[in-house]
């Protein structure tokens, strides 16, 4: 089974600023997909940024953006211009060829006024 | 707008019962899955379900059994609950892998507490 490690259980960053959430995976698929999921005190899963892994280049949407290196199986999250409503739990994610999706332990972010 | 529903968002059930959890997507998902969520543990898959009347194990299902009779509808069933089984609960769906964007939906969870 494929698994995902995030080893920063706790962050904080103060609104405006940047921070960075650390992800590595295990996996000898070539194929597969890699997820960014936000989780906000309402508990409603919300899908960040996605990003495919035979793409080079590093997806982005807005402020998020990511840092994969799939060498290294590393894939980070940065959050620009930080703001308040940044403030949840954050998983990575990984989905396999079978189409089956495997999480992280999650970072939970706060953004500090 | 699309949805995954959860038929509960909070249950408090006794050590014994026999718990169903309902899960209705509206998106025509050929995909269905079953997480429970534990702080420190992240998302852990229990069971998913390719098509009606399909179902594989995850990595927890012990305790647990599933049923998907109609495409739409994915059930948890936790046949005798215990303690150890309170926890939240998240269903999501997913369209086929290779669909343009494709990812998961998710519920809204059921926190479920076993007494």
């Amino acid at each position: 089974a494929q698994t995902v490690t995030q080893s920063q259980p706790e962050m904080s960053v103060q609104e405006a600023e940047t921070v960075t959430l650390s992800c590595t995976y295990d996996t000898s698929e070539s194929n597969y997909y890699l997820f960014w999921y936000k989780q906000p005190p309402s508990r409603q899963m919300i899908l960040v940024i996605r990003q495919e892994a035979y793409k080079q280049q590093n997806a982005t949407e807005n402020r998020f953006s990511v840092n994969f290196q799939k060498a290294a199986k590393s894939f980070s999250l940065k959050i620009s211009d930080s703001q308040l409503g940044d403030t949840a739990m954050y998983f990575c994610a990984f989905e396999n060829t079978g189409n089956q999706f495997y999480f992280g332990t999650g970072t939970s972010l706060t953004v500090i006024p | 707008d699309v949805k995954v529903t959860q038929s509960s968002r909070y249950l408090v059930k006794r050590t014994g019962e026999k718990v169903f959890l309902e899960c209705v997507q509206d998106m025509d998902h050929e995909n269905m899955f079953w997480y429970r969520q534990d702080p420190g543990l992240g998302l852990r898959l229990i069971y998913f379900s390719y098509d009606v009347k399909m179902k594989e194990k995850g990595d927890i299902p012990e305790g647990y059994s599933v049923s998907r009779e109609k495409k739409e509808r994915f059930s948890l069933i936790l046949e005798s609950a215990s303690t150890n089984q309170t926890s939240m609960y998240l269903c999501a769906s997913s369209s086929p892998r290779g669909v343009p964007n494709e990812k998961l939906f998710f519920g809204s969870g059921t926190q479920l507490s076993v007494l």
